[in-house]
């Protein structure tokens, strides 16, 4: 049992550059999340997914895509990465409210 | 919309000593969970406790434990005998029940430093 796994672990872009972070898990859950950590704060929500096929922005989610297109699968795009978007990504998936977090992706755009 | 705030932005504390972390936050809802996370240097989010808003007993694990005051809404952490590895950053968080999947609101964080 991996529980949620992220790839890659480090990450750096130019700007302009589109990239996916991809993340899994193992624990059947419905709910997954993707947020971001910038540095000196807490993590903010950028989209989440309540079961395959359904998705919903959450409170920072300009210049991010997601799809769920299985349970386990919940990948993050940028489309057109900026110097903004440097950060650390955390990956979740929840079971009766608790969440269970990836280790995160290092992401650095120039 | 939930506010969480940890007005402690570091703390430190003696090697075997207490320490309280403090956590208030603001909602409108009645059925509601809290949580108290633990951020390491590596990064890793690492539950450390949670709170079901409708239970009166505040929860415990081991060495942590918390003091939630849902009347004041407020949702402290202690760490009794502290270890040199529960230093980390610590995160108060809220969801909402009816929104349980992953609508986690977070707090700015605790750094926590135990010295030997």
């Amino acid at each position: 049992n991996a529980g949620v796994t992220q790839t890659p672990k480090f990450q750096v872009l130019k700007t302009g550059q589109s990239m996916t972070l991809q993340c899994a898990q193992d624990m059947n859950h419905e709910y997954m999340s993707w947020y971001r950590q910038d540095p000196g704060m807490g993590l903010r929500l950028i989209h989440y997914s309540v079961g395959a096929g359904i998705t919903d922005q959450g409170e920072v989610p300009n210049g991010y895509n997601v799809s769920r297109s299985t349970t386990e699968d919940f990948p993050l795009r940028l489309l057109s990465a900026a110097p903004s978007q440097t950060s650390v990504y955390f990956c979740a998936s929840s079971y009766f409210g608790t969440q269970y977090f990836g280790p995160g992706t290092r992401l650095t755009v120039l | 919309a939930q506010t969480v705030t940890q007005s402690q932005p570091e703390m430190s504390v003696q090697e075997a000593e207490t320490v309280t972390l403090s956590c208030t936050y603001d909602t409108s809802e009645s059925n509601y969970y809290l949580f108290w996370y633990k951020q390491p240097p590596s990064r890793q989010m690492i539950l450390v406790i949670r709170q079901e808003a409708y239970k009166q007993q505040n929860a415990t694990e081991n060495r942590f434990s918390v003091n939630f005051q849902k009347a004041a809404k407020s949702f402290s952490l202690k760490i009794s005998d502290s270890q040199l590895g529960d230093t980390a950053m610590y995160f108060c968080a809220f969801i909402a029940r009816e929104t349980s999947g992953s609508r986690l609101t977070f707090g700015e964080g605790t750094q926590l430093t135990v010295n030997p």
